[in-house]
């Protein structure tokens, strides 16, 4: 596809559940990135990968919050044992490098109940 | 540690209206500044930026001047269309091999015909 793919769109969770969202980006971007958007509120940086390193993970709020993108490509974020605060659209960014335009895609909308 | 503070909305002005979003920041250095815009039903897309101190960044109409004096980033339009309704966040990227975005909590924009 032509922009970052992020799946599923929705997602509901029961509290304790772990979930796994995915991340497709664009085809050959070298920086990928997450970002979570609690209602109302601006995106807040989680993680940033350049191919497969993370190089930033300091926005993971907790030991909870796991991403990886083992082949530099798709990059899927976990949370274990989802809580109610965890609610909040997760995006997305992918970009050639770390100083062009970052592309976010749609996010994915987690709620726990 | 870098922020953004920006003018809460919601707003809500009439078509062919001048449009004033307030937006300044806090950051070491030289950070680049950015309007992100969110259409409804879709995602972040950057409407505009600028890289250094008296950088006006345009697009669509839109204009933002990088004040470094002010520390501030204000986005203006002289004319709104009812298509200009969505959601504005201001950002920025530090330097320093920082690459995250930081961004404000965002301004809902609606225009009335």
């Amino acid at each position: 596809g032509a922009g970052v793919s992020q799946s599923p769109r929705y997602k509901v969770a029961k509290r304790g559940q772990d979930v796994a969202l995915r991340c497709d980006p664009i085809s050959g971007h070298v920086s990928l990135f997450w970002y979570q958007q609690a209602l109302g509120q601006g995106p807040e940086f989680l993680t940033y990968f350049q191919n497969e390193a993370q190089l930033d993970k300091s926005g993971l709020p907790s030991d909870r919050f796991f991403a990886e993108r083992p082949e530099g490509s798709v990059s899927t974020l976990k949370i274990q044992r989802t809580q109610q605060e965890d609610s909040a659209v997760y995006l997305c960014a992918s970009s050639w490098d770390e100083n062009t335009e970052a592309f976010f895609g749609q996010g994915t909308r987690l709620t726990v109940v | 540690g870098d922020s953004v503070t920006q003018m809460e909305g919601p707003v809500t002005l009439s078509e062919e209206a001048f449009l004033t979003i307030n937006c300044t920041y806090t950051a070491t250095g030289y950070p680049s500044l950015f309007w992100y815009v969110q259409y409804p039903g879709e995602g972040l897309q950057l409407l505009l930026k600028a890289t250094k101190a008296d950088d006006k960044g345009s697009n669509k109409g839109f204009e933002a001047t990088y004040r470094k004096e002010t520390t501030s980033f204000h986005l203006e339009k002289g004319s709104v269309q009812v298509s200009d309704s969505a959601v504005y966040f201001c950002a920025l990227r530090g330097n320093f091999g920082n690459e995250k975005l930081t961004f404000g909590t965002g301004t809902r924009l609606t225009i009335i015909p």
